[in-house]
């Protein structure tokens, strides 16, 4: 089956620096989704990405469609303590409804 | 504009009862996924439903487990004769007609088996 590898498993950074992680997959995804998950609670869409090379930002995020379409990075700007969380990148392969989900990244912000 | 509502947010059974777990997609969302999360993973996909129909069932053990969505009402999933390998996180999640898409999560369902 398809797989992601989501890299770093955890992050450990002061407030206000930058974050970038990112996803690889062994086969073409036509989607990218990142999600970010908080304690108890369920994966909230962060970015959605549709074409590869595409680049869209939300706020202090922003995310990348690899030109392979094998990979996507999410980028945080100046981390804020409320930037605390799971972030997994999640994608669709072809003609599949299944979202097939990284296994995640554990971010922590040193006020 | 409420988002994907799941009920009951935590759920005991003991070994060899029913759980059913209910979800309320978004609304104008018509289809429906199910997904489970052990503790430091990631969802896994269990089945894809529209209304009265099941799309994708591929994610889902062969048995003890059924899903529906029915035409009136939320989606049900149903696990018959838990067993602690039940215990996890169970999410649905919900897309508009257009697919494949963003996918919306509940908060999901906290499924202990004692």
């Amino acid at each position: 089956g398809q797989q992601l590898n989501q890299s770093p498993q955890s992050m450990f950074i002061q407030e206000g620096e930058d974050v970038s992680m990112n996803c690889t997959s062994s086969s073409i995804f036509n989607t990218w989704l990142w999600y970010k998950q908080e304690p108890g609670e369920g994966p909230v869409l962060l970015i959605a990405l549709y074409k590869a090379g595409e680049l869209t930002s939300n706020g202090r995020l922003t995310a990348q469609f690899g030109i392979t379409r094998k990979d996507s990075f999410l980028n945080i700007s100046a981390s804020i303590p409320s930037d605390v969380g799971i972030y997994f990148c999640a994608g669709f392969g072809a003609g599949s409804y299944q979202l097939t989900f990284g296994k995640g990244t554990k971010l922590s912000v040193i006020p | 504009n409420a988002g994907v509502m799941q009920n009951p947010r935590h759920l005991v059974r003991r070994r060899g009862q029913e759980a059913r777990l209910r979800c309320s997609p978004m609304k104008g969302h018509s289809h429906v996924y199910w997904y489970r999360q052990l503790p430091e993973e990631g969802l896994k996909f269990m089945v894809y439903l529209q209304k009265e129909n099941i799309i994708d069932e591929s994610g889902m053990p062969k048995e003890r487990f059924s899903a529906e969505f029915p035409k009136e009402g939320p989606s049900i999933l149903r696990i018959q004769q838990v067993v602690r390998g039940d215990s996890a996180a169970y999410f649905c999640a919900s897309s508009p007609p257009v697919t494949p898409g963003g996918q919306y999560f509940g908060p999901g369902t906290r499924l202990t088996v004692l």
